[in-house]
C-alpha cells in the first residue's frame, strides 16, 4: 500500500512561517491536496493540484510538490492557522492521507 | 451550494452491520465525472478513507477493509449509502460524507457535518 508520511506536530510563533512536509514514493508524480481540520470541524481544502489555492481560502497558504516531498507553506501565521493539516493523494484509484500535522501557533 | 449530511445509528453492537447514509443537494450523481466518498476519523486520530461511488457507478474501496464495504447510490433520492459489516471498537469514528466533481478536480469539497459511530456492546 502507499504510504504518506507527515511530521506529528509543529509550532511556530504568530507572523513566521510554517512549513508542513507530506513524503512518499515519487510523490511528486502525483497531484496532492491538503486540507485543515479544526478543532470540532469537518476538514476543510485549502490547497489542492499541488498548489492551487480555492476562492477563500488566503494567500498565505501555499503549496508546492517534486520528488518525494510536498510542502504546504503557510507565511505569516495566524492564531486562526492552529489546527491538523492532512495531506491526501490517489494511488491506483483510492485514496491516501497522511498521519497529519498539528499546528500549534504561540 | 453543494451539502452533504450524514445520518444513521450512533451507537452499534459489535458484529453487527453499520449502515449510513449520505444525503446531498447542489449537484447530481448522474453528471459525468463526480462521485460520493465516505471517509471516517477515530477520536483523536487521522483521516482514513473508505470508498467512493462515481456517476457510472464504479466502486473503489480501501484494500484494508475492501471485504467489509459495500457503497451505493440511489440517484433519484440523492443518496449514497455505506454499510460496514462486522463492526468491531476499533470501528468507532467520526464518518463523513464527501464530494468529488469531474475531472480535473480529484479532492474532496465539501465534506459533511460528520456522524459519530461507537461501537459498544
Amino acid at each position: 500500500s502507499y504510504d504518506l508520511t507527515q511530521p506529528p506536530s509543529l509550532s511556530v510563533s504568530p507572523g513566521q512561517t510554517a512549513t508542513i512536509t507530506c513524503s512518499g514514493d515519487q510523490l511528486g508524480d502525483k497531484f496532492i491536496s491538503w486540507y485543515q481540520q479544526k478543532a470540532g470541524q469537518s476538514p476543510v481544502v485549502v490547497i489542492y493540484l499541488d498548489n492551487k489555492r480555492p476562492s477563500g481560502v488566503p494567500d498565505r497558504f501555499s503549496g508546492s510538490n517534486s520528488g518525494t516531498t510536498a510542502t504546504l507553506t503557510i507565511s505569516g501565521t495566524q492564531a486562526m492557522d492552529e489546527a491538523h493539516y492532512y495531506c491526501q493523494a490517489w494511488d491506483s484509484a483510492t485514496v491516501v492521507f497522511g498521519g497529519g500535522t498539528k499546528l500549534t501557533v504561540l | 451550494q453543494i451539502t452533504l449530511k450524514e445520518s444513521g445509528p450512533t451507537v452499534v453492537q459489535p458484529t453487527q452491520t453499520l449502515t449510513l447514509t449520505c444525503t446531498f443537494s447542489g449537484f447530481s450523481l448522474s453528471t459525468t465525472g463526480v462521485g460520493v466518498g465516505w471517509i471516517r476519523q477515530p477520536p483523536g486520530k487521522a483521516l482514513e478513507w473508505l470508498a467512493i461511488i462515481y456517476w457510472d457507478d464504479d466502486k473503489r474501496y480501501s484494500p484494508s477493509l475492501k471485504g467489509r464495504l459495500t457503497i451505493t447510490k440511489d440517484t433519484s433520492k440523492n443518496q449514497v449509502v455505506l454499510l460496514m459489516t462486522n463492526v468491531d471498537p476499533m470501528d468507532t469514528a467520526t464518518y463523513y460524507c464527501v464530494h468529488k466533481g469531474p475531472r480535473p478536480q480529484n479532492w474532496f469539497d465539501p465534506w459533511g457535518q460528520g456522524s459519530l459511530v461507537t461501537v459498544s456492546a
